[in-house]
């Protein structure tokens, strides 16, 4: 079955650590994303990439890295710099900028 | 700056009970205009991409529409099912979210 995965579903983390969500799509599509979502807003986009090896920066990208080093995969690390960082990360698949995404069940990081 | 406005925030309706969601958006160079359901603790599931004015799409229950200035989203005859939070995205420099319409629709 084609889709996007992320691990974990549910984190903890103690202010001050870095931590990196898993992202993985088997659906072929050039395009992946970073949102968070917090109660009562919008998705909020941290990170975009169109192409392997290559990424741009959203609305949010403060306190954020990602790398994008294979078609599959684009992880998101959440750095000790990021102010707020508990909040509900969901990551999408396209197959272009234009097409409508396809979302990941999402993380839900707790920083303690 | 580019908006993104849903309304109504809640929608509560019975069943059989038609209404319609609102997207209105301020956007320079709309590239595509897209619907998604999203279920609590869950990612949020793609229904529809609306690129141009006068453009229309259906499936199931919902029908979607876009003017140059906002688009609805049309719930025929609604079922407990169809209960969950409806966002509206615009793909303009980069893609915007609304804040979504929470629907409930009791039987």
């Amino acid at each position: 079955d084609g889709g996007i995965t992320q691990s974990p579903k549910y984190l903890f983390r103690k202010e001050g650590q870095n931590v990196t969500l898993s992202c993985e799509q088997n659906l072929n599509h050039d395009a992946m994303y970073w949102y968070r979502q917090d109660p009562g807003q919008g998705l909020r986009l941290i990170y975009y990439s169109q192409i392997v090896n290559d990424f741009q920066k959203g609305d949010i990208a403060e306190g954020y890295s990602v790398s994008r080093e294979k078609k599959e995969s684009f992880p998101l690390t959440v750095t000790s710099a990021q102010k707020n960082p508990t909040a509900f990360y969901l990551c999408a698949s396209s197959i272009g900028d234009r097409d409508g995404q396809f979302f990941g069940p999402g993380t839900r990081l707790t920083v303690l | 700056e580019d908006q993104v406005t849903q309304s109504p925030e809640a929608l509560r309706l019975q069943e059989g009970e038609s209404s319609s969601l609102n997207c209105s958006y301020t956007v320079s160079g709309l590239r595509g205009l897209f619907w998604y359901r999203q279920d609590p603790g869950k990612g949020p599931e793609f229904l529809f991409t609306l690129y141009s004015a006068g453009e229309e799409k259906e499936k199931e229950r919902l029908k979607a529409t876009l003017t140059k200035k906002e688009s609805f989203l049309h719930i025929t005859a609604p079922k407990p099912e169809d209960s969950a939070t409806y966002l509206c995205a615009v793909q303009a420099l980069d893609m915007r979210f609304g804040a979504g319409t929470r629907l409930t629709v009791k039987p």
